[in-house]
């Protein structure tokens, strides 16, 4: 069964400043989707930014990037220029590609602290 | 906003009850899924169907179970409820299945269990 871990239970960054959020996952699949969600107070499930396993290239959205490293099974979030609406937790989550189910399986979350 | 529904936005009953969460997918999405999300046991998923037919199980009880309509709503009914089932259910849908499409997730609904 595929595992997703986030080994930091809290990160805090100040405002302005970049931080990086990491998860690890398990799998046996070679092919997959990985994805950050984020979680504001408001318990809104939000996409932030998507990986497919195939493609090379770290994906990018805004001040949202990934460093995605297959081999190693990682794929961690960095927040440039942090503002005060990235307080929030985050979750990595792993998506298997075809073949039945398309569930999503979440690590536990990172916490997110913007200090101003 | 996501597009995806659902309703109601709270739930407070108490144990051995049955209750009915819904839900309405994105406009021309088929795929429904359900997930939990409790303290203990972080983000786990329930079950999913597409276009009506029930495609994957996963951590759902026996007493908890799910339909998707012709109109592509999805109900989640939880029954015997337990102080334990008390979290925040979450629906997501995406466009079509096996396709790696991404899964857009509803406000929740939080049931609280006295």
């Amino acid at each position: 069964a595929q595992t997703v871990t986030q080994s930091q239970p809290e990160m805090s960054v100040q405002e302005a400043e970049t931080v990086t959020l990491s998860c690890t996952y398990d799998t046996s699949e070679s092919d997959y989707y990985l994805f950050w969600y984020k979680q504001p107070p408001s318990r809104q499930m939000i996409l932030v930014i998507r990986q497919e396993a195939y493609k090379q290239q770290n994906a990018t959205e805004n001040r949202f990037s990934v460093n995605f490293q297959k081999a190693a099974k990682s794929f961690s979030l960095k927040i440039s220029d942090s503002q005060l609406g990235d307080a929030a937790m985050y979750f990595c989550a792993y998506r298997r590609l075809g073949g039945g189910s398309e569930k999503l399986v979440f690590g536990k979350g990172t916490k997110l602290t913007v200090n101003p | 906003d996501s597009g995806v529904t659902q309703t109601p936005k709270h739930l407070i009953t108490a144990t051995g009850q049955r209750v009915t969460l819904r839900c309405s997918p994105r406009s021309g999405d088929l795929s429904v899924y359900w997930y939990q999300q409790s303290l203990d046991q972080g983000l786990q998923f329930l079950i999913q169907y597409y276009n009506g037919e029930e495609r994957a199980k996963g951590n759902i009880l026996e007493r908890f179970s799910a339909q998707q309509f012709p109109d592509l709503h999805s109900e989640l009914n939880l029954s015997s409820l337990e102080l334990g089932d008390s979290a925040l259910y979450f629906c997501a849908s995406s466009v079509r299945t096996g396709d790696g499409d991404t899964q857009y997730f509803g406000p929740g609904t939080r049931l609280t269990v006295l």
